[in-house]
């Protein structure tokens, strides 16, 4: 079956624009994960969903970013007034359920602020 | 607070020798999930294996094999008999059952195998 998909799979933005970054899970997976990955590093967590709850958001770096699964499958991360520093891989994952299960990850959104 | 170190940065062999990639972790919880993950140069992230705080089975899957030890916190993974598509980024995770409901990951061991 498919597998997690993000779009768009890169996007260079001017400094201070928003971008939107979007998951769509595999189907029938309860939960919804964002990760940043920066060069040369392992994923960092940002924030997830059970169902359209969003759980915790205590990785989200500051107020510029924001999450939501409003239906319990898409997901759309944004990021206000970008700034260069928030240039990195950002991954999506999801699950069946939460801690106990494997995450499958999507194959990431390149964002480079210009 | 959960943490996984990777002591390991780099790890180069030559093909066909086996390697070891450790992992040891940090974790309060009694229920926990450790997890292995690979990073070809391709970018995706594959999903190896999962085992749970009380399995402490050694796995073995082909030429992968895990070794989980809770009295040294560690998690370790070998590749027999290594071959060149074996050449990625190795990353080990770990999730808690009541605590914060996501994956921590280590820093990653990058393994080059050379022909």
């Amino acid at each position: 079956g498919a597998g997690v998909s993000q779009s768009p799979r890169y996007k260079v933005t001017k400094r201070g624009q928003d971008v939107a970054l979007r998951c769509d899970p595999i189907s029938g997976h309860v939960s919804l994960y964002w990760y940043r990955q920066a060069l040369g590093q392992g994923p960092e967590f940002l924030t997830y969903f059970n169902y359209e709850a969003q759980q915790d958001k205590s990785g989200l770096p500051n107020d510029r970013f924001s999450a939501e699964r409003p239906e319990g499958s898409i997901s759309t991360l944004t990021i206000q007034r970008t700034e260069q520093r928030d240039s990195a891989m950002y991954r999506c994952a999801s699950s069946l359920a939460s801690a106990a299960y494997e995450q499958y990850f999507g194959p990431g959104t390149r964002l480079t602020v210009t | 607070a959960q943490k996984v170190t990777q002591a390991q940065t780099e790890i180069s062999v030559v093909e066909k020798e086996d390697v070891t990639l450790d992992c040891v972790y940090e974790t309060r919880d009694t229920t926990y999930y450790l997890f292995w993950y690979k990073q070809p140069p391709s970018g995706e992230l594959v999903f190896l294996i999962r085992r749970n705080s009380f399995d402490e089975q050694n796995e073995i899957s082909g030429r992968y094999s895990w070794n989980f030890q809770k009295s040294t916190s560690s998690f370790n993974f070998t590749i027999t008999a290594s071959q060149v598509v074996d050449s990625a980024v190795y990353f080990c995770a770990l999730s808690e059952d009541q605590g914060a409901q996501k994956l921590v990951f280590g820093q990653g061991t990058r393994l080059t195998i050379n022909p």
